[in-house]
């Protein structure tokens, strides 16, 4: 059974970097048929995909543009996991972040972690 | 404004079938698999429909999908109380290259 295990702080201030790590267990950041996501929630934005990374023969990422310039996502495979960094954070990117998995053949975000309320604020 | 365009509610009353629509264009739902996912309550979302109208193991046969042209449907038969909470579609978008998500339906069972 696949588990995500989310962890990081829950309020940022304003201009400071957003930080989130993704613990995996059940399956392998380096599995050559998995991707792994980052994706937030907000009651003014819904459901916002963010990026993600994987490996194929070598690590990929890819991010949304409308966060591209302010965010980086890593695997570290000696902790099976992965990890969000959104810089020059501001309140429109207080949400829900979560972290979640898919698998070729189709399996679209089939495990999800727990979620992460961040709230920007000073 | 999310991509893709769903009603933002519906309703039914117990042993009810009901659909939610998600609309897109031809970049969007026209050329790529559309999945659906159920969000119950304070919990993350679940799969619950994958490349168009494929279960994953576990979700009852009372869930099924379609999907024509640029519009896709989710479909709940037999509604039950425990199916209220909010539906969300997501397609592969063309033209900016990543997962892009419906606005959501929020189900009410009556």
């Amino acid at each position: 059974q696949v588990q995500l295990q989310q962890s990081g702080p829950g309020l940022v201030k304003p201009s400071q970097t957003l930080s989130l790590t993704c613990a995996i267990s059940g399956d392998s950041v380096s599995n050559n048929n998995a991707a792994w996501h980052w994706i937030r929630q907000s009651p003014s934005r819904g459901l916002e995909w963010l990026g993600r990374t994987y490996y194929r023969s070598k690590w990929h990422t890819d991010y949304a543009v409308s966060v591209n310039s302010r965010i980086s996502i890593n695997p570290d495979t000696s902790k099976n996991q992965f990890s969000l960094q959104l810089s020059s954070v501001t309140p429109e990117d207080t949400a829900v972040y979560y972290c979640a998995r898919d698998l070729s053949g189709g399996y679209l975000f089939d495990y999800w972690g727990q979620g992460t309320l961040v709230t920007i604020s000073s | 404004q999310s991509v893709l365009t769903q009603p933002p509610s519906a309703s039914g009353t117990p042993g009810q079938r009901v659909t939610i629509s998600c609309s897109g264009s031809d970049s969007k739902i026209g050329s790529n698999y559309v999945y659906w996912y159920q969000q119950l309550p304070g919990t993350a979302p679940k799969l619950l429909i994958y490349r168009n109208n494929q279960r994953p193991s576990g979700v009852p046969d009372r869930f099924s999908g379609s999907k024509s042209g640029t519009s896709a449907s989710l479909a709940i038969s037999g509604l039950r109380s425990e199916d209220e909470g909010d539906y969300y579609c997501v397609t592969w978008d063309d033209s900016l290259n990543y997962w892009v998500f419906g606005g959501g339906t929020k189900l009410t069972v009556l």
